[in-house]
C-alpha cells in the first residue's frame, strides 16, 4: 500500500522556467508534509515543509502548496537552476513521527 | 538543525557477515530513525530508535536481522545481520529537527553485499 505517490518519475525543464513536481497521499492522519531534495551518494537534504492547517509555504525559489481536499501537494521551484538537478521525495508524516516517503522524481534542468 | 555523521559511507561484504552502521547526532535527540533506499526504490522506515527502549520495529523488519542499540542521546548503531545480496542498498539515519527544519538525514551507508 503506497501511502505516498509521485508518479512522474522524471521532469525535464528549461533553465529559467517553473519546475512543478506533484505529490498525493491517501492516509488522512497525515500532519506534516516536507520536500526533500538528493544527489546520489548524499542523504536528503530538507527543502521545505507544510502543516496540515496550511495552504501554502513559500521559502525563497520554493513554494509548496497544499489541497487537503484532494490529498496532494505541489512543490514549485521558480526560477528552475542548474543546481536543482536532483531527485526530489515528497514525504508525509502522522503527528511528526516518523516518514513516509514517495518514489521520488528526478528532475533535469536544461541549460 | 541538527548534524549527523554517518560511517561508514560504504562498504562491499560478504555474504553471510554483519556489518555495524553508526550514527553520531552533534546534539541530543529523543528519537532516531533508520532508513533503508534499495535500489531505484523509495526510502522506507526500518525502525525507530529511542534511548532507554527497545527499537520500534516497522512491518517487514525484524530486530534479529536489524538490531538497533541506542546508548544515548546522542548515538545510536544499526547492525544487517547475516547479510544476503538482497540487502543491497543504501541505510540512512535520521532525527526530527523541529518544524522548520524538517528530519536531518546522514549521508547514508552504501552497502553492497556480495
Amino acid at each position: 500500500d503506497q501511502q505516498v505517490k509521485q508518479n512522474s518519475p522524471s521532469l525535464s525543464v528549461q533553465e529559467g522556467r517553473i519546475s512543478i513536481l506533484n505529490c498525493d497521499y491517501t492516509n488522512s492522519m497525515f500532519d506534516y508534509f516536507l520536500w526533500y531534495k538528493k544527489y546520489p551518494a548524499e542523504g536528503p537534504t530538507f527543502l521545505i515543509s507544510i502543516s496540515s492547517i496550511k495552504d501554502k509555504n513559500e521559502d525563497g525559489r520554493f513554494t509548496v502548496f497544499l489541497n487537503k481536499s484532494a490529498k496532494h501537494l505541489s512543490l514549485h521551484i521558480v526560477p528552475s537552476q542548474p543546481g536543482d538537478s536532483a531527485v526530489y521525495f515528497c514525504a508525509a508524516s502522522p503527528g511528526a513521527q516518523k516518514l513516509v516517503f514517495g518514489q521520488g522524481t528526478r528532475l533535469t534542468i536544461n541549460p | 538543525s541538527a548534524v549527523i555523521s554517518q560511517k561508514p559511507s560504504r562498504d562491499i561484504c560478504q555474504r553471510g557477515t554483519s556489518l555495524t552502521i553508526q550514527c553520531q547526532v552533534d546534539s541530543q535527540v529523543t528519537m532516531m530513525f533508520w532508513y533503508r533506499q534499495q535500489p531505484g526504490q523509495s526510502l522506507t522506515l526500518i525502525a525507530t530508535a529511542n534511548q532507554g527502549s527497545e527499537a520500534t520495529y516497522e512491518s517487514g523488519f525484524v530486530i534479529d536481522k536489524f538490531p538497533i542499540s541506542r546508548p544515548n542521546l546522542t548515538f545510536s548503531t544499526l547492525t544487517v545481520s547475516n547479510m544476503s545480496p538482497e540487502d543491497s542498498s543504501i541505510y540512512l539515519c535520521s532525527v526530527a529537527g523541529g518544524v522548520n527544519y524538517g528530519y536531518t538525514f546522514g549521508s547514508g551507508t552504501r552497502l553492497t553485499v556480495v
